[in-house]
């Protein structure tokens, strides 16, 4: 298991470009977020998925759009880039259920680092 | 979901337990606790989970009260490795039906 994947690690944007952050797992986990990260902040939910098909808004989704057309894969797009998206940005997964052994603990991505100039 | 309080930092030395409080003082009766932490910028790794009942796994312990409305991380014998960000976080199953948001958590320092 590869876990949860996300690229691109770094990332350099102009002020009003658009870009993907991709984010794939390979654990079947119905349950899909992304979060930001700010210096000194704690992590800010901007989208998540309970399945394919269902996308609902965080605590801060302006400026973001998400979509899950597949349990692997739940992409954040950035439809015109602006300074203050500079962020880390980290997406998650879990199982929806604690059964069957499964813990419910979220497994996240090693983060992608994003710079809007 | 219930929210959760933590002390924005801590200070422990090596070898010794370092104790993390969290209050959850309005956690209903199906929500669990769970705890993570982050070293440096890398993606937040889980550490321990718990309903009612104290836990433990290889990682660390978790204490929580008897009227869930506080747990305690305990990190038995600190290293050097241990200095990360702690959060707490409350969850309820079917988990992703939640705005699930951290804290900003408990920055640990492990003092050599």
């Amino acid at each position: 298991n590869a876990g949860v994947t996300q690229t691109p690690k770094f990332q350099v944007l102009k002020t009003g470009q658009s870009m993907t952050l991709q984010c794939a797992q390979d654990m079947n986990h119905e349950y899909m977020s992304w979060y930001r990260q700010d210096p000194g902040m704690g992590l800010r939910l901007i989208h998540y998925s309970v399945g394919a098909g269902i996308t609902d808004q965080g605590e801060v989704p302006n400026g973001y759009n998400v979509s899950r057309s597949t349990t692997e894969d739940f992409p954040l797009r950035l439809l015109s880039a602006a300074p203050s998206q500079t962020s880390v940005y980290f997406c998650a997964s879990s199982y929806s259920w604690v059964t069957g052994g499964r813990t419910g603990e979220l497994f996240f991505g090693e983060g992608s680092r994003l710079t809007v100039l | 979901d219930a929210k959760t309080t933590q002390p924005p930092s801590m200070d422990c030395a090596e070898g010794r337990a370092a104790n993390l409080p969290c209050n959850h003082s309005t956690i209903s009766g199906n929500e669990y606790v769970y705890w993570y932490r982050q070293i440096h910028s890398q993606g937040p790794q889980y550490i321990i989970h718990g309903l009612k009942n104290n836990e433990t796994n290889e990682m660390a312990s978790l204490i929580i009260t008897e009227d869930r409305k506080s747990s305690t991380l305990i990190l038995p014998h600190a290293t050097l490795r241990d200095t990360a960000v702690y959060y707490c976080i409350v969850r309820v199953p079917p988990f992703g039906n939640e705005k699930l948001t951290f804290g900003t958590g408990t920055r640990l320092t492990i003092i050599p």
